[in-house]
C-alpha cells in the first residue's frame, strides 16, 4: 500500500527552529513535495527532494533519505505568519500521482 | 505568475442537484487535476487529465465525472450531488506528467456544501 506519515500538530515559538518529519512508504518513489497551506487558501510549493541530502532555500531547508522512506521540513527564525498547514507528498513511481500525507498544522505563538 | 482559477470560492446545493467546478489555468500545462481536501484526510485525488480529452481516475473517482475539451480548462462535475460531496474541491496544473519536480500549481479551491 501506500502510506505517508506525519505528525498532525505541531506548536513553536516565534524566532525558534521547527522541524517537520515527514515518513512514506509507496510503490515507486520519484521525488517529495513539501508544501504550505495557509488556512482558506491553496498549497503553495516550497521545496522537491529526489536526491539524498539536504535542500536549503532562505529559511526553509527540506531533507530526504530514501532508504529510510524519511525526509524533514526545517523551518529556522519562525514568524507569525509561518503558521500554516505543511503538506509532504511523495511522487510515486508507477503511477507518477502525487500521493499527500494529512499535514502538519503548525502553530507559532509570540 | 502561473495562475490557476477556479469558478466559485463558495458554493451552495441541495441533494441530487447536478453541479459544475470548473478550473482554468493561463501557462500552457499539459496536466490537470482534480482533488478533495477533508480534515484528518488530506488531498484525495479524483481525476485527472495529461491531455484534451484524456482523462484518468484517480484515487476516489465514484461520483464525479470530468470533462477536458480544451487544454486550458478542465471540469469537474457531480452528476448527482450527495451530502458526502461537501468538501473543499482543488484544482491543479503541472507542465509535465512524466518529469518529476515539476511541481503542481493549485487553484484557490471551491468550498461546497451540499444540502
Amino acid at each position: 500500500g501506500q502510506n505517508i506519515d506525519q505528525p498532525t500538530e505541531m506548536t513553536a515559538t516565534e524566532g525558534a527552529i521547527v522541524q517537520i518529519n515527514c515518513t512514506y512508504q509507496t510503490s515507486g518513489f520519484n521525488g517529495l513535495f513539501w508544501y504550505q497551506q495557509h488556512a482558506g487558501e491553496a498549497p503553495t510549493f516550497l521545496s522537491y527532494n529526489v536526491l539524498d541530502g539536504l535542500e536549503e532555500k532562505g529559511r526553509f531547508s527540506s531533507f530526504l533519505s530514501r532508504s529510510k522512506g524519511y525526509s524533514y521540513l526545517l523551518l529556522k527564525e519562525l514568524q507569525m505568519k509561518d503558521s500554516a498547514s505543511y503538506l509532504c507528498a511523495v511522487y510515486g513511481g508507477a503511477t507518477n500521482k502525487l500521493i499527500f500525507g494529512t499535514g502538519t498544522l503548525l502553530a507559532v505563538q509570540p | 505568475d502561473v495562475k490557476v482559477t477556479q469558478s466559485s470560492r463558495y458554493l451552495v446545493k441541495r441533494t441530487g442537484e447536478k453541479v459544475f467546478l470548473e478550473c482554468v489555468q493561463d501557462m500552457d500545462h499539459e496536466n490537470m487535476f482534480w482533488y478533495r481536501q477533508d480534515p484528518g484526510l488530506g488531498l484525495r485525488l479524483i481525476y485527472f487529465s495529461y491531455d484534451v480529452k484524456m482523462k484518468e481516475k484517480g484515487d476516489i473517482p465514484e461520483g464525479y465525472s470530468v470533462s477536458r475539451e480544451k487544454k486550458e480548462r478542465f471540469s469537474l462535475i457531480l452528476e448527482s450531488a450527495s451530502t458526502n460531496q461537501t468538501s473543499m474541491y482543488l484544482c491543479a496544473s503541472s507542465p509535465s506528467l512524466g518529469a518529476p519536480g515539476n511541481e503542481q500549481f493549485f487553484g484557490p479551491g471551491t468550498r461546497l456544501t451540499v444540502l
